[in-house]
């Protein structure tokens, strides 16, 4: 049972590439989230997602899209990557319970770094 | 829209002593608190948890209360130990929206 699990663990990109960031859990949850730290700034989210086909905005969406076709996977894209994605990268899930809010699982996390 | 405020920022205290963690939350509907600990280069890892229908929960060395009233909840770690170095989040969530709002969060120290 690995629980959520991301890859690459780290890259660096040069302005304007592209990538996808993938992010995998065996654990039959319902909810996907993909967040962004930087420094002093917490954890702010990217997108998310409630079910599989669905995807919705956080805090924090532009110059990122994302994608579940299967339940179990996630993913992250950046279409063109800018200086200003430069951060860690946590994929989180959950279990989809409407009566109760559960706690997120999170990833090793995906440190991007982009020149 | 929602935020969560988390203070102090950072936090040094000696081995034995104990350390508290404050958040404030702004959306009076938010009815889950979960703490989380992340240890430098490593994920957050949940610690303890509170619901809205509860003031105060323990585990062990650690405790969390909510003041539902003043929409603010607290993470106390007593008897601290060097390995409770780490950064704390605080987060709340609203049943039905799916989405955490995290605390910037708090760096501590602990000093053997």
């Amino acid at each position: 049972n690995a629980g959520v699990t991301q890859t690459p663990k780290f890259r660096v990109l040069k302005t304007g590439q592209s990538m996808t960031l993938l992010c995998a859990q065996d654990m039959n949850h319902e909810y996907m989230y993909w967040y962004r730290q930087d420094p002093g700034m917490g954890l702010r989210l990217i997108h998310y997602s409630v079910g599989e086909g669905t995807t919705a905005k956080g805090e924090v969406p532009d110059g990122y899209n994302v994608s579940r076709l299967k339940k179990q996977n996630f993913l992250l894209g950046l279409e063109s990557a800018a200086p200003s994605q430069t951060s860690v990268y946590f994929c989180a899930s959950s279990y989809g319970d409407r009566g109760q809010n559960q706690p997120q699982h999170f990833g090793d996390g995906t440190r991007l770094s982009i020149l | 829209g929602e935020n969560v405020e988390q203070h102090p920022s950072t936090l040094s205290v000696q081995e034995g002593d104990s350390a508290v963690i404050k958040c404030t939350y702004s959306d009076s509907a938010s009815n889950y608190f979960p703490w989380y600990k992340q240890e430098l280069g490593k994920r957050p890892q949940l610690i303890i948890d509170i619901r809205s229908n509860v003031g105060e929960k323990k585990d062990q060395r650690i405790a969390v209360t909510l003041n539902k009233t003043a929409k603010h909840f607290s993470l106390h770690i007593t008897e601290t130990q060097p390995e409770d170095s780490a950064v704390y989040f605080c987060a709340a969530s609203t049943r039905g929206t799916y989405k955490y709002i995290f605390g910037t969060g708090t760096r501590l120290k602990v000093l053997a």
